[in-house]
């Protein structure tokens, strides 16, 4: 049971590239999520989805998009990269928080440097 | 708008003392979630504490949950070096985008020999 699986773990980007991160979850979860982790800050919600073909806005979505074409994956995109957007990124996935009262599962993360 | 506060952000410990890392949120909430992360490593699941007067306990570690106070403790009995990692609680937010997860800033703890 791989869990919740983050590709690629790491990348550098030059100012103004785009690159899309990839989540994979199996298990059957129908919520996803996608933070950013910076130090001193915790964990920021970027984008999150509640379930196939849904997506909407968390803490920090500027310069970030996301699409939940299929219900095991998530995929977050920057279409401009900067500097601002070096982070170790996660994604998570869950059961509906009022629901099933399941914690977070957490990829590996994915570091990410914008140069 | 929801805002999780932890203290302290930063704690070095002794090994075989005791220590207690708190966690302080804003609105509401009927539950709260506390994880671990070890250096370089992804979050892991720690306790879902989902009550008020809730305590659940695993090894050295205690959470419980005053929902009146707002107010929710990870006590550690008798550290190891083994705990040291980062502490987060979250905090579900159910009045802005359907219960996604607000983070404090996590809690750094070492434990030295």
């Amino acid at each position: 049971n791989a869990g919740v699986t983050q590709t690629p773990k790491f990348r550098v980007l030059k100012t103004g590239q785009s690159m899309t991160l990839l989540c994979a979850q199996d298990m059957n979860h129908e919520y996803m999520y996608w933070y950013r982790q910076d130090p001193g800050m915790g964990l920021r919600l970027i984008h999150y989805s509640v379930g196939e073909g849904t997506t909407a806005k968390g803490e920090v979505p500027d310069g970030y998009n996301v699409s939940r074409l299929k219900k095991q994956n998530f995929l977050l995109g920057l279409e401009s990269a900067a500097p601002s957007q070096t982070s170790v990124y996660f994604c998570a996935s869950s059961y509906p928080p009022k629901g099933l009262n399941s914690p977070l599962h957490f990829g590996n993360g994915t570091r990410l440097t914008v140069t | 708008e929801l805002k999780v506060e932890q203290n302290p952000l930063f704690l070095s410990m002794q090994e075989g003392k005791n220590y207690t890392i708190y966690c302080n949120y804003s609105t509401t909430s009927d539950r709260l979630y506390w994880y671990r992360q070890d250096p370089g490593k992804s979050l892991e699941s720690l306790f879902v504490l989902l009550s008020n007067g809730a305590v659940k306990q695993e090894g050295r570690l205690m959470a419980s949950l005053d929902t009146k106070a707002r107010l929710s403790t990870l006590h550690i009995t008798a550290a190891v070096h083994d705990l040291s990692a980062t502490y987060f609680c979250a905090v579900p937010n159910y009045g802005g985008s359907q219960g996604n997860l607000i983070f404090g800033k996590g809690t750094k703890l070492s434990v030295k020999p």
